[in-house]
This record gives C-alpha cells, structure tokens and sequence, in this order.
C-alpha cells in the first residue's frame, strides 16, 4: 500500500539553526499538508500546498516557516532560526485531490529543539 | 470555543468488548469527518472517511455521525489487544484542513 514516507525520524538542533524537514508524499497526489503535534496536545494544522503554492495556513505557519516542493518527489518544510517552543512531532499528509480527500499521514519527524 | 472536544480517557476495557469512542464539534457547516488510529511513535492512520450524517462500517469498525447533535462516534466491536492505540476524531473544515480532537487512549487487555 502507498504511504507518506518522511526524514529523518529525529532531528536533534540547536536554538537558533535552521532545520529542513522532508517528506515524500503518496506518488499520485497532489495536495500536500504539514502538520504538528507538540508534546501533549493535539494535531494542529500548518499549512497546505497545491499547484507548486500555499493553498492555506494557520496563525503558527508564520514568516519562520516557508515550504517547497523541489522536485517531483518531495516537499519540505523549513523552519529558520528555531526556538525552543517549536520542539514537537511535524507529520506531513497528503490526498488525492483539493477537495474533501482523506488525508493519509507519514510518521512524522520529532523535532527536538535544544 | 473549541472546533472539536473528545473525551481523552485513558479507556481501558477487556479483549472482546464493545468500545464507543466519541467527539463533539462546533461548527454545524462541517460535513466531513475522519476517525485516525495512532499507535505509539506513528502517525495518524485513516480508519474510517464519512460524509454527512448516518452510519458507515468497515468490518469491526462503525462510525457514525448525528450532524442534528453535532456528535461523532466510532464503535469497535469484538475488541483486540491490537486495537490498543490513540483514537483520533478529525473533522475536514471547507479549507480543506483538519481540526482534531485531543485523541482518546484505548487499552484492550487480553
């Protein structure tokens, strides 16, 4: 069965460093999302992408946040000059088409800000 | 006020029994819904996908809507230990993202 593959399963990073998150979504779609669940609480929503463009993002996904496809295969989540508080699981989902698809979820990345 | 509220739990019942796992949502525009299993150090994995109101079942597994009540709910019949995980409610907004709920823990022991 496909499935939303995604590394590393653990980045370790310094306050203040950047960090690239990736992700290989399921091959036949084309609606990416990115997730985050801090320690806790529940799965919070952060962005969505569609067409190679953001379709949609929360208050968290501000100008610290910046996603990119670069290639046919993958897309990324970038998080610049990381604080502590953005220590949590990030999963990136992906669904078929733009409109009221299920979303299937990768396993995520746990992000450990120190 | 809170998009979607679900019962955290723990829930802790024997192998064999029926489990009803339950959420309430806020917004009575909502029409689509999804139940996720999340098992340790796993991301969320799509049980069940429903529209609008009734009932849908797969197998073990029903889920069903009461848009009247704005209540969801997945029953489990004829638990397993393997059932053992964290029960997501997710309810899909116009935007085309996912609200959850707080997830409820479900041990089914043998």
């Amino acid at each position: 069965e496909p499935e939303v593959t995604q590394t590393p399963s653990h980045q370790v990073t310094q306050m203040g460093q950047e960090v690239i998150l990736r992700c290989v979504p399921i091959s036949n779609h084309l609606y990416f999302y990115w997730y985050r669940q801090i320690l806790g609480q529940k799965v919070e929503f952060l962005v969505s992408f569609y067409n190679n463009e953001i379709s949609e993002k929360s208050e968290i996904f501000d100008d610290q946040f910046s996603v990119e496809r670069p290639d046919g295969s993958n897309f990324t989540l970038k998080i610049r000059s990381t604080k502590l508080e953005d220590s949590a699981m990030y999963f990136c989902a992906s669904s078929r088409d733009r409109d009221n698809q299920p979303q299937h979820f990768g396993d995520g990345t746990r992000l450990s800000i120190l | 006020q809170k998009e979607v509220e679900q019962d955290p739990g723990p829930l802790s019942v024997p192998e064999g029994a029926i489990v009803s796992l339950n959420c309430t949502y806020s917004n009575s525009a909502f029409q689509y819904f999804m139940w996720y299993r999340q098992y340790s150090r796993k991301g969320p994995e799509l049980l069940m996908y429903t529209y609008s109101s009734g009932n849908k079942e797969d197998g073990r597994f029903t889920a069903q809507v009461d848009k009247s009540s704005k209540y969801i709910s997945l029953f489990i019949r004829d638990s397993q230990p393997s059932d053992s995980a964290t029960y997501l409610c997710a309810i899909l907004t116009g935007a085309n993202n996912l609200f959850f709920g707080t997830g409820t823990r479900l041990t089914v022991i043998p």
